[in-house]
Parts: C-alpha cells; sequence; structure tokens
C-alpha cells in the first residue's frame, strides 16, 4: 500500500497569509492530484501533475511536483477565507491508475 | 448534466440493520468508486469498479458489498451494519485512464449513522 503523508494536519492562519502543504511518499508516482474540499461536499479536482519537477499555477495556487515524483506541495499566496477547505493529494504509480489518498490538511482563513 | 448522485443523503440505522445506498453518474464513466471519509483519515477505498459487471476490494471492504449491474450505477451495501461503519461515504467516477489517473468527480456524499 502507498503511503502519503500530508503536512501539516492542520493550519488556521489570517487573510493574506502564505502557506504550504506538503504530501510526502516513498513511493515513486507516475501522477500526483490535489483535490479540495468544502464542508459538506466532494472533493473537487484543482489540477494534476505527471512530470518530475513540474509546477502549475492556478490563480493565488502553486503546484509542485518533486523531481523523483515521490513529493508534491502547493503554496497558497494571500490566502482568502474562500480558501478555507481540506486539501487532499492523491497519488496513483504503477500499472494502477487507482489513486490513494493522504489524510488531508485542514485550511482555515479567518477574515 | 447532474454528474454524480447519491441516494440516501442521510441515514440513522441501528445495529444489525442492512441498507444500500446508491450511485448513479450521467457522465458514462467506465470507473466507479466508493469511499468512506473520517476525521482525520482522508478517503479509504472501499470497492471500485472498472466496467459493467466488474468489482474490486479497495483498502476497507470488510463489511461491505458491491454491485455494477449497469454502467451508470454503483451500489454500495451493508448487510448487517456496526457502529464502526458510522461515517461519511462517497461515491466517484472517472473516465477510462489513459497515461495517468483520470479526474475523479465526486457526489455530495451518504452520512451514515450506526447506533
Amino acid at each position: 500500500t502507498q503511503l502519503l503523508e500530508q503536512s501539516p494536519q492542520f493550519l488556521s492562519i489570517q487573510e493574506g497569509e502564505n502557506l504550504t502543504v506538503y504530501c510526502n511518499s516513498s513511493s515513486v508516482f507516475s501522477s500526483l492530484q490535489w483535490y479540495r474540499q468544502e464542508p459538506g461536499e466532494g472533493p473537487v479536482l484543482l489540477v494534476t501533475v505527471v512530470t518530475g519537477g513540474e509546477v502549475k499555477k492556478l490563480k493565488r495556487l502553486t503546484f509542485q511536483f518533486g523531481d523523483a515524483r515521490k513529493d508534491s506541495s502547493l503554496h497558497i499566496t494571500a490566502a482568502q477565507p474562500g480558501d478555507t477547505g481540506l486539501y487532499l493529494c492523491a497519488g496513483s504509480s504503477g500499472g494502477s491508475y487507482i489513486p490513494t489518498f493522504g489524510r488531508g490538511t485542514s485550511l482555515i482563513v479567518h477574515p | 448534466n447532474a454528474g454524480v448522485t447519491q441516494t440516501p443523503k442521510f441515514r440513522v440505522l441501528k445495529t444489525g440493520q442492512s441498507m444500500t445506498l446508491l450511485c448513479a453518474q450521467d457522465m458514462n464513466h467506465e470507473y466507479m468508486y466508493w469511499y468512506r471519509q473520517d476525521p482525520g483519515m482522508g478517503l479509504r477505498l472501499i470497492h471500485y469498479s472498472v466496467g459493467e459487471g466488474t468489482t474490486a476490494k479497495g483498502e476497507v471492504p470488510d463489511g461491505y458489498n458491491v454491485s455494477r449491474l449497469k454502467k451508470q450505477n454503483f451500489l454500495l451495501g451493508l448487510e448487517s451494519a456496526a457502529p464502526s461503519q458510522t461515517s461519511v461515504y462517497f461515491c466517484a467516477s472517472s473516465y477510462r485512464p489513459g497515461i495517468s489517473a483520470e479526474t475523479q468527480y465526486f457526489g455530495p456524499g451518504t452520512r451514515l449513522l450506526v447506533l
């Protein structure tokens, strides 16, 4: 079983602050995805990264896939209350396209 | 398109009772999944299906059964509910994966309380 460790588990910050969330594993992934889940709803895909060293930007969110494809980070610039939610990373490897999810980082951004 | 729908949205069961959770998708997706989500545990895969008529076990399959008789529907059954099955259940679907995992589209969840 591939294990995805996410850190930190909880994050409470003020509006305007920057933050970084990490997703680490000892396994090599063929692709890694980041989802955001708002309270009472299902997760929604933010991005998929497939190439080692790849960087993708989505407005104020920057996603990076490690060179060795074992880790990833999500950086949010100038966080806003609308960024509040649970951020989940999910990776798939080898011949399996069934992703494994991390435990998530719960983010609260205070106005 | 409605995307992925789940019924019921909320249910209370007594220990030993049975129930079926229904998931339906209208995107013609090949793959469908059932997850449970517990506080601090992320999403754990219960069972999944790679096509009509197929099912496979995930990470935590014990106490659950599934069926995929029609491509658009994926049923999750609890034959004899236990308090440990109190959780939020999410269904998801995705198109057939290619080089990498495809986007999973999730339903709104079913909240199950077993007393």
